[in-house]
């Protein structure tokens, strides 16, 4: 089974501070996401890889930023966490077309 | 661009009764469709999926869902609900020649006693 590790369950940080969520993933998978999820807004598409050191913006990329140096490793950083990113944030990964997408367990993220 | 609408946001539904989660979408090219739940405080898990063949796809824990191409829709069915099954059900497609899911908005499925 594919296995998608988010590094954190629950996270609170003040505002201003510079914030990073780590995610991995078992099974070489080429593609990687990151969402946010808020309640009666469902999912939204912050940023995705489709390879190492290879990003594209989703729908929602303003205050993010992401990085992938390792195939199996998609990291989302927060440059200056403001109280509106305050959210459940989910990582997830897919190889062939088709297949769908491994989810990790979420984030769930507050800033005071 | 392609659009996923789930038309309810919340289902009530009492324990062993049916429940139908209605799902429709719009694109212009092939398509795969998926269906996702949600338990409380968890990540999203693949229910069931179609990506050709059978109209007509079932998962392990008694969920239905049927592709209707003309219609346009992907409902997910099941003929009796556990009190287990009160989560977050989402519908996602993916386009035949693309990497990246389009999700509705979920629908929240309350099973009651």
């Amino acid at each position: 089974d594919v296995k998608v590790t988010q590094s954190s369950r629950y996270l609170v940080k003040r505002t201003g501070e510079k914030v990073f969520l780590e995610c991995v993933q078992d099974m070489d998978h080429e593609n990687m996401f990151w969402y946010r999820q808020d309640p009666g807004l469902g999912l939204r598409l912050i940023y995705f890889s489709y390879d190492v050191k290879m990003k594209e913006k989703g729908d929602i990329p303003e205050g993010y930023s992401v990085s992938r140096e390792k195939k199996e490793r998609f990291s989302l950083i927060l440059e200056s966490a403001s109280t509106n990113q305050t959210s459940m944030y989910l990582c997830a990964s897919s190889s062939n077309r088709g297949s769908g997408y491994t989810f990790g367990s979420g984030t769930r993220l507050t800033v005071v | 661009a392609q659009s996923v609408t789930q038309l309810d946001s919340q289902v009530p539904v009492f324990e062993e009764a049916p429940v139908e989660l209605r799902c429709n979408y719009s694109s212009s090219v092939s398509v795969y469709l998926f269906w996702y739940v949600q338990y409380p405080n968890q990540g999203l898990q693949l229910l069931l999926k179609y990506l050709s063949g059978s109209t007509l796809v079932e998962s392990i824990n008694g969920f239905e869902a049927e592709f209707n191409k003309s219609q346009t829709s992907f409902h997910l069915r099941k003929p009796s609900v556990h009190i287990s099954d009160t989560a977050e059900y989402f519908c996602a497609v993916l386009k035949a020649a693309g990497n990246k899911l389009t999700f509705g908005g979920g629908t929240r499925v309350l099973v009651k006693p």
